[in-house]
């Protein structure tokens, strides 16, 4: 099946410490994003890459870094340096970018900061 | 500064009857949107989108209206059934910059 896998689903970190969310898709499409979702707001973009080696920050890219290694990986590092990491993280990609094609999400990645 | 906003946190629909989604945004200079459903603990799918050329695009029980004046847009679902309740998000695409901004959502709630 094409789609886009993330993972871990559900990740605890300690505060201080760094975590990778993963985000696969083998639907060979070039643009791939990642949002979070906090409670009452809407989904802000942190970083978005439209081809191989290349990645734009989004509105909130403070503490989160990203690499865009491969085509069908865009794995998303929160660091230390985020001050409240905790919400539900989704990755996204689209064909043509996203003007005019809808972008496919993965099933997100929830993390909590005990 | 780009910005849409659903004013609606929630709205409850009876169902069978319509439910009607709002959606206002500020920056015209792009005007294309796109219209997303979610369920609690899944991203979000695509339901239907809008150019400028158009007031009006329909999908089945799903249908988007663009008001270019009024910089509004509006989701239609009639009639309203137990599996259309989610979070309804509205994006636009940002010109230049490959990217879309969304609204806050709306929990829609159809009771039987």
């Amino acid at each position: 099946d094409g789609g886009i896998t993330q993972s871990p689903k559900y990740l605890f970190r300690k505060e201080g410490q760094n975590v990778t969310l993963s985000c696969e898709q083998n639907l060979n499409h070039d643009a791939m994003y990642w949002y979070r979702q906090d409670p009452g707001q809407g989904l802000r973009l942190i970083y978005y890459s439209q081809i191989v080696n290349d990645f734009q920050k989004g509105d909130i890219a403070e503490g989160y870094s990203v690499s865009r290694e491969k085509k069908e990986s865009f794995p998303l590092t929160v660091t230390s340096a985020q001050k409240n990491p905790t919400a539900f993280y989704l990755c996204a990609s689209s064909l043509q970018g996203a003007l005019t094609g809808e972008l496919f999400f993965g099933e997100g990645s929830r993390l909590t900061v005990l | 500064d780009q910005q849409v906003k659903q004013n609606s946190p929630s709205l409850s629909v009876q169902e069978g009857r319509i439910s009607i989604l709002n959606c206002d945004y500020t920056n015209s200079m792009f005007d294309y949107f796109l219209w997303y459903k979610k369920y609690p603990a899944e991203g979000p799918t695509f339901l239907i989108s809008i150019s400028s050329i158009k007031d009006k695009n329909e999908d089945g029980r799903f249908t988007v209206f663009l008001n270019k004046s009024a910089k509004h847009l509006s989701l239609h679902i009639v009639p309203s059934q137990p599996g259309d309740s989610a979070v309804y998000f509205c994006a636009q695409g940002v010109q230049g910059a490959q990217k879309l901004v969304f609204g806050q959502g709306t929990r829609l709630t159809i009771n039987p």
